[in-house]
């Protein structure tokens, strides 16, 4: 079964800091995706990397997947209150077909005003 | 386009009694829903996938008794938490892949708070 860790599991910062998430991989990740959440509500997707090496920019968003595919960071710079959330890296099970989706235990983010 | 809406967003409820929740794809057919739970700082534990006009498959360890589920249309599934306890109290929720556009792209909904007295 895979497991996926990120860490750190909480980050708590002034705002205008920088901050790297990271998400590591038991194996090969299928099609790694980054998800933000809300307290109350739903995640969102952020983005979606499947080339290793890969690098996707989001505004002040920094998604590097990993050149093995077995690992992937979230970099935010001058992160904002408005950042504060849940951040949680996804795969699919397995074959990409079932569309179910394994999802590590997320990294609690709180940036200060 | 894309959006999953959740029905309710808040439940409370006396423990023994069952509560239903809905997801619904609002501009889109879902071939598939599956069905979260979220316990406070912590991440989405899958539950089961939907399947329109057929049972439900259920991750290990999660009760089908228990926990019904009903996908009748490729806009509504339901989840029926039967005989409700206090650890039944979680944050639950759906998500939908569409059966056109980007292969497995899940949308989320909103999510349900649970919360069992």
């Amino acid at each position: 079964t895979q497991l996926l860790e990120q860490s750190p599991q909480f980050l708590s910062i002034q705002e205008g800091e920088n901050l790297t998430v990271y998400c590591n991989s038991s194996s090969v990740f299928s099609s790694l995706q980054w998800y933000r959440q809300e307290p109350g509500e739903g995640p969102v997707l952020l983005v979606t990397v499947v080339t290793g090496g890969e690098v996707k920019k989001l505004k002040r968003l920094t998604f590097q997947f990993g050149d093995a595919r077995k690992d992937s960071s979230l970099h935010i710079t001058a992160a904002q209150p408005g950042d504060t959330g849940l951040y949680l890296c996804a795969d699919h099970h397995g074959s990409s077909n079932t569309g179910k989706l394994i999802f590590g235990q997320g990294t609690t983010l709180q940036v200060k005003p | 386009g894309a959006v999953v809406s959740q029905h309710p967003s808040r439940v409370i409820c006396k423990s023994g009694t069952s509560v239903k929740i809905e997801c619904r794809s609002l501009d889109f057919q879902a071939t598939t829903m599956f069905w979260y739970r979220q316990f406070p700082k912590q991440s989405l534990m899958l539950m089961a996938t939907s399947n329109e006009g057929s049972k439900a498959t259920y991750e290990q360890g999660v009760e089908k008794d228990k926990f019904l589920i009903n996908h009748a249309s490729l806009t509504l599934s339901t989840l029926t938490v039967t005989s409700a306890h206090p650890e039944d109290s979680s944050f639950y929720i759906c998500s939908a892949t569409s059966t056109s556009g980007r292969v497995n792209e899940q949308f989320f909904g909103p999510g349900t708070r649970l919360t069992v007295l």
